[in-house]
C-alpha cells in the first residue's frame, strides 16, 4: 500500500537558519505530493504541492521538488522565522484530486527559537 | 467564505454513547473525507466519499458510519463511543473529477474525548 515517511521531531532551529524536513514515499504509479502545515489549535493548510516528477512546489519561501528517482519530496526554506513554528505533514494522493483521500506522514514538529 | 465547517468544536462523551460529527462544505466539492489525528500517528483516513450516495472505507473505519445524502454534507457517526476513539477529527473536501490534482481543504477539527 501507500506510505509516507518523514523525519521525526521535534526539530529545533534558531531564527534565520536553513530548514530541511525529509519526506520519502512508497506508492505505485505517479502520486501527487503535498506539504500541509498545522498551527496550534488549527486545521491543516496546504503549503505547497507537486503533481509530477521534477515539479517544484513553492510558497511563502518554502520549496519542495518531486524526485521520482529517490521517491522523495523534501521541504526546504532558506531562512526560517519564529512564525514558521508549526507541525508539517507530508502527504500523497494516489488518485486524481484525492478521490480516495490522502496518505499522511506522522508529522514533524518544528520549533524556531528567536 | 465558509469553506469546510465542522461542528461541534469540542465534545465529551461517556463510553457507549453515540453522536454525530457534522461536516458541511459550501464549495460544491465532489470529494469529501474524514480523518482522525492522534499524537505520533499523523492523520489516518476513516471514510471517504466521491459523491452523493457513494461512500467507502479508509484505513480505520471500525466503529464509525458515514452517509452522503447531499453534496454539501458528510456526517460521521460514532455508534457506541469507546475511549480509543478519543482523538481530533478532521473533515476535508476537494473539487473532484475533471479538476486535476487539486488539494484537499480541511475544516478546523472536532476535539472528541471519550470518558
Amino acid at each position: 500500500g501507500n506510505s509516507v515517511t518523514q523525519m521525526e521531531g521535534p526539530v529545533t532551529l534558531s531564527e534565520e537558519a536553513f530548514l530541511t524536513i525529509n519526506c520519502t514515499y512508497t506508492a505505485t504509479g505517479y502520486p501527487s505530493l503535498f506539504w500541509y502545515v498545522q498551527y496550534p489549535g488549527e486545521g491543516l493548510q496546504l503549503l505547497l504541492k507537486a503533481t509530477k516528477a521534477d515539479d517544484k512546489g513553492s510558497n511563502k519561501g518554502f520549496e519542495a521538488t518531486y524526485r521520482k528517482e529517490t521517491t522523495s519530496f523534501h521541504l526546504e526554506k532558506g531562512s526560517v522565522q519564529v512564525s514558521d513554528s508549526a507541525v508539517y505533514f507530508c502527504a500523497l494522493s494516489k488518485t486524481g484530486g484525492g478521490a480516495d483521500g490522502l496518505t499522511f506522514g506522522k508529522g514533524t514538529h518544528l520549533i524556531i527559537q528567536p | 467564505n465558509a469553506g469546510v465547517t465542522q461542528t461541534p468544536k469540542f465534545q465529551v462523551l461517556k463510553t457507549g454513547q453515540s453522536m454525530t460529527l457534522q461536516c458541511a462544505q459550501d464549495m460544491n466539492h465532489e470529494y469529501m473525507s474524514w480523518y482522525r489525528q492522534d499524537p505520533g500517528m499523523g492523520l489516518r483516513l476513516i471514510h471517504y466519499s466521491v459523491g452523493a450516495g457513494i461512500t467507502d472505507q479508509g484505513e480505520v473505519p471500525n466503529g464509525y458510519n458515514v452517509s452522503r445524502s447531499t453534496t454539501e454534507d458528510f456526517p460521521l457517526r460514532l455508534l457506541s463511543a469507546a475511549p480509543s476513539q478519543t482523538s481530533v477529527y478532521f473533515c476535508a473536501s476537494s473539487p473532484g473529477t475533471g479538476y486535476g490534482n487539486q488539494p484537499q481543504h480541511f475544516g478546523d477539527g472536532t476535539r472528541l474525548s471519550i470518558l
